[in-house]
């Protein structure tokens, strides 16, 4: 089983749509959780931290549910602009590995006219 | 303040020849991590070093890879006899401190690595 799985897509919007991504992590001692986005033949750029509380970033809101182990990330009034591949990203705890991401498969969003 | 720098940009080498990538992280950072991200695949941790000490290599390849932060200069990352399974995107990134915004990293261009 993957470390962190996402629904690869692609997800096709028009604009003004409203998307949710979701992923699964398996380590229940992971610590930290974020969403990056990364533009083709880009370097990955962080998008948001995820909090169990939830929060929110302007149309972006990430929720985190320690208990299911579960990430989404909710996109309102789409733009084409958000058209990128979004990545659930986890880091786990003890030990050396404080400092080592983990990413999902990434999910392609593609925001059309 | 710059970014996290990356050269080159992209480098062609021959099967068998060296490929030597470097990174110089943002200022005032003092942790690097290297990333490698394979045609259609995600990003794979591979290596996060401080200024001269190696903290985690759980994400290296056994053999021909190596990686070095010292007290001066960017960061190396090391391909010796480089195969055609070693072509990727090699993403470089650095952060602060473990105590600040945790965890986030900040990722450089990336060195595309085409192996011929």
């Amino acid at each position: 089983r993957k470390e962190v799985e996402q629904d690869p897509g692609p997800f096709n919007v028009p604009e003004g749509a409203t998307v949710a991504f979701n992923c699964t992590y398996s380590n229940s001692a992971s610590q930290s959780f974020f969403w990056y986005r990364q533009d083709c033949r880009k370097e990955p750029k962080l998008l948001m931290s995820v909090y169990s509380s939830g929060n929110e970033d302007g149309r972006f809101t990430a929720q985190l549910n320690r208990a299911s182990q579960y990430i989404s990330l909710l996109i309102r009034d789409s733009k084409l602009s958000d058209s990128a591949t979004y990545l659930c990203v986890v880091t786990n705890a003890g030990g050396t590995s404080y400092g080592k991401l983990t990413f999902g498969q990434g999910t392609i969003l593609t925001v059309h006219p | 303040n710059a970014g996290v720098m990356q050269n080159p940009r992209h480098l062609v080498r021959r099967r068998g020849q060296e490929a030597r990538l470097r990174c110089s992280p943002m200022k005032g950072h003092s942790h690097v991590y290297w990333y490698r991200q394979l045609p259609e695949e995600g990003l794979k941790f591979m290596v996060y070093l401080q200024k001269e000490n190696i903290i985690d290599e759980s994400g290296m390849p056994k053999e021909r890879f190596s990686a070095e932060f010292p007290k001066e200069g960017p960061s190396i990352l090391r391909i010796q006899q480089v195969v055609r399974g070693d072509s990727a995107a090699y993403f470089c990134a650095s952060s602060p401190s473990l105590g600040l915004i945790y965890g986030a990293q900040y990722f450089g261009p990336g060195t595309r690595l085409t192996v011929l």
